[in-house]
């Protein structure tokens, strides 16, 4: 993988539904794994930063979970509520000594009351 | 509200106009970044600063122009525009350090929504 990819592109849930979606990131040179939630006309907001193999975070009813080797994070969410709405970005950052952040196409959620 | 402000947050404008983006943070933090974004394409660097110093040009044309005077204030001025560059532009800004700490989080504002006629 030469960039970074995320599925599906869209995806509609039922409320209280539990869902969950791919960040496929290139593994060699891998430094840090970030996923952002941004709602319509809002600024995107930081969820997680990752860095080790296997790390797993957890913020509410949202997780993530990382895998370096493989190069790829999982993003859950638990029991969907129409405030999830939104679409997730992820993003990743090699150990080539920049600051470059290189985003994926995101995934758009839509929770249906 | 993330702490990061941008203004106009809508721009339309003539390929033959001169026109800024201003961007300011309220967070302390000492890196500042440009992005694009245009339709069904994931977000695109264009420029950091770090500590007032433009550390990356991400091959950007020389019609788009950034400042930075202080470490809290970024304008990309823009000049004689295509109509490919329609696009939403955000601005983010995180703490940074002169090590260059890679983890940092970036805080984003909302975007300007760019169109050129």
């Amino acid at each position: 993988i030469l960039n970074v990819e995320q599925s599906p592109q869209s995806l509609h849930v039922q409320e209280g539904d539990s869902t969950n979606f791919t960040c496929s990131f290139p593994s060699s040179n891998f430094y840090a794994l970030h996923w952002y939630r941004w709602e319509t006309a809002k600024s995107p907001e930081a969820l997680f930063v990752m860095t080790l193999n296997g790390d797993e975070k957890k913020k509410g009813r949202i997780s993530a979970t990382l895998n370096t080797k493989e190069g790829y994070s999982y993003l859950y969410i638990k029991g969907s509520q129409p405030e999830d709405s939104a679409t997730y970005l992820c993003a990743s950052r090699t150990n080539f000594g920049n600051e470059k952040l290189t985003f994926g196409t995101g995934t758009r959620l839509t929770i249906i009351p | 509200e993330t702490g990061v402000t941008q203004t106009p947050r809508h721009l339309v404008m003539g390929m033959t106009n001169k026109k800024s983006l201003k961007c300011e943070q309220h967070l302390g933090h000492n890196a500042m970044y440009w992005y694009k974004q245009s339709a069904k394409k994931p977000l695109e660097l264009m420029f950091v600063y770090n500590f007032k110093e433009q550390t990356e040009n991400n091959s950007v044309p020389s019609r788009f122009s950034p400042e930075c005077p202080n470490s809290s204030h970024l304008f990309l001025h823009l000049h004689t525009l295509q109509p490919e560059d329609s696009a939403l532009y955000l601005c983010a800004s995180s703490q940074g350090d002169e090590r260059g700490e890679k983890t940092d989080t970036q805080y984003f504002g909302p975007g300007t929504r760019l169109t050129v006629l």
